[in-house]
């Protein structure tokens, strides 16, 4: 079965240092897509960057970037430079193969506070 | 900012009333999905559209939650006679296509059901 694990229920950081978010998973499925969305305290969701299992290069999107450890079924969010507005709830999720879309399996996020 | 319009921000019913919320999906995204987020950050898909089709739907969502997609209006999700377990965050979420593209989220809409 599906699930999405993120042991850290909260995290903090002092502005410009790195935050690291970790999120391990479970599938039987090859191809599959690890997505980051951070969740402001309106409720909004915002996506940040996604993983494929079929790329072994960790990608990055301008301050984010992942650490990606296919073989362990394992992911870490890297934000570096943290800034305040970086504040919010990090949700690691994860998509599987299906015609039609797939809904996202979800882990129960992290809430990281950036201190000015 | 999100491009997925979801309406109202907020809605408080009693016990037994009816509860209906809205999304307009991000222009040119043909696939809607619906998910309950609940207090303890436990996210639960309900159903999801392509066009007007329906995809895929949990049982929950097919005793007392209708949904739909009608042609051009916006997506609806109605909840027939609410619970106090219905009490959540109902977010809204398009993508470009089906498989596993990125899904883009709306604000939301915050039941309370007192």
């Amino acid at each position: 079965a599906q699930r999405v694990t993120q042991v850290q229920p909260t995290g903090s950081s002092q502005w410009g240092e790195e935050v690291t978010l970790d999120c391990s998973y479970e599938t039987s499925e090859y191809f599959y897509r690890i997505f980051w969305y951070r969740q402001l305290f309106s409720g909004e969701m915002v996506f940040l960057i996604y993983q494929p299992s079929f790329d072994t290069q960790n990608q990055r999107s301008g301050r984010y970037s992942v650490v990606f450890q296919k073989s362990f079924k394992s992911i870490s969010l890297v934000i570096s430079a943290s800034q305040p507005e970086d504040s919010g709830t990090y949700f690691c999720a994860l998509s599987e193969p299906y015609q039609g879309g797939r809904a996202l399996i979800f882990g129960t996020g992290t809430t990281v506070s950036v201190s000015p | 900012n999100s491009k997925v319009i979801q309406t109202p921000r907020y809605l408080v019913k009693g016990q037994g009333q009816k509860a209906k919320m809205r999304c307009i999906p991000e222009k040119g995204h043909p696939v809607v999905f619906w998910y309950q987020q609940n207090k303890n950050n436990e996210f639960k898909f309900l159903i999801n559209f392509q066009n007007q089709e329906v995809l895929q739907q949990i049982d929950m969502t097919e005793k007392r939650f209708s949904a739909e997609c009608p042609s051009n209006s916006p997506c609806s999700l109605e909840i027939q006679s609410s619970e106090a377990g219905d009490s959540a965050l109902y977010l809204c979420a398009s993508s470009l296509s089906g498989g596993q593209d990125t899904q883009y989220f709306g604000p939301g809409t915050r039941l309370l059901v007192l």
